[in-house]
């Protein structure tokens, strides 16, 4: 498998402009998170989907943050009107809810700039 | 709510030396415990988990972790350090299948520097 696939890997933009995140999820898990890591606040959680359904966004720091999640295969993570507070690395990670499990697959990340 | 403390930044360990990591949680329940790698510009990895059991547990890597639930604990072990070690590694804990343990909270990270 070719594991979570996020995109673009970098992306730097100019503050009020809109910024798309997307994130391909490994086949047949049925989670599905973003998370945000910063040097101040660490890694954390945005909101995560369970069966394309989204369970918790109470860590989307405000009304200029969404998330979708179409169908099991594709998530956006969608920014409007981005600010320079909203630089950092965004992680998309998926898992499977089967028993022993628990372990999330990240992806390498999306390190967005906002000038 | 269930939260995660690493109380060390940095630290810098000789190639060879061993080295702990330590991770103190706080949560009401039987936690699940986590700890990850991050390595420069990549995502996260899953060194090693615990849910129940045995209270020493074995990862990837030749990483081991004891929860110790008198101290609210899960530290991290390697006898002996590789250069190739040097990255974050990130305690996280989840609250268990009840309360949904997809939903991990993370420590701040601690960057272990390796010296020759």
């Amino acid at each position: 498998d070719a594991g979570v696939i996020q995109s673009p890997r970098h992306e730097v933009t100019e503050m009020g402009q809109e910024v798309t995140l997307r994130c391909k999820p490994i086949s047949g898990h049925d989670y599905l998170f973003w998370y945000r890591q910063t040097m101040m606040r660490g890694l954390e959680l945005l909101i995560y989907f369970n069966n394309n359904v989204p369970i918790d966004d109470s860590g989307m720091p405000e009304d200029r943050f969404s998330a979708k999640m179409p169908n099991a295969s594709f998530s956006t993570l969608k920014i409007q009107p981005s600010e320079p507070r909203d630089s950092a690395v965004y992680f998309c990670a998926s898992s499977f809810s089967g028993p022993s499990t628990g372990e999330l697959f990240f992806g390498e990340g999306s390190r967005l700039t906002v000038l | 709510a269930q939260s995660v403390t690493q109380p060390d930044i940095h630290i810098t360990v000789s190639e060879g030396a061993s080295l702990e990591l330590r991770c103190n949680y706080s949560y009401g329940a039987t936690p699940y415990l986590f700890w990850y790698v991050q390595s420069p510009g990549q995502g996260l990895q899953l060194l090693l988990k615990y849910f129940s059991g045995d209270t020493l547990v074995q990862g990837i890597k030749g990483f081991e972790a004891e929860f110790k639930r008198s101290h609210s604990s899960f530290n991290l072990r390697k006898p002996s350090v590789h250069w190739s070690d040097a990255a974050e590694y990130f305690c996280a804990v989840g609250g268990g299948e009840n309360t949904g343990f997809q939903k991990l909270v993370f420590g701040t990270g601690t960057r272990l520097l390796v010296s020759p």
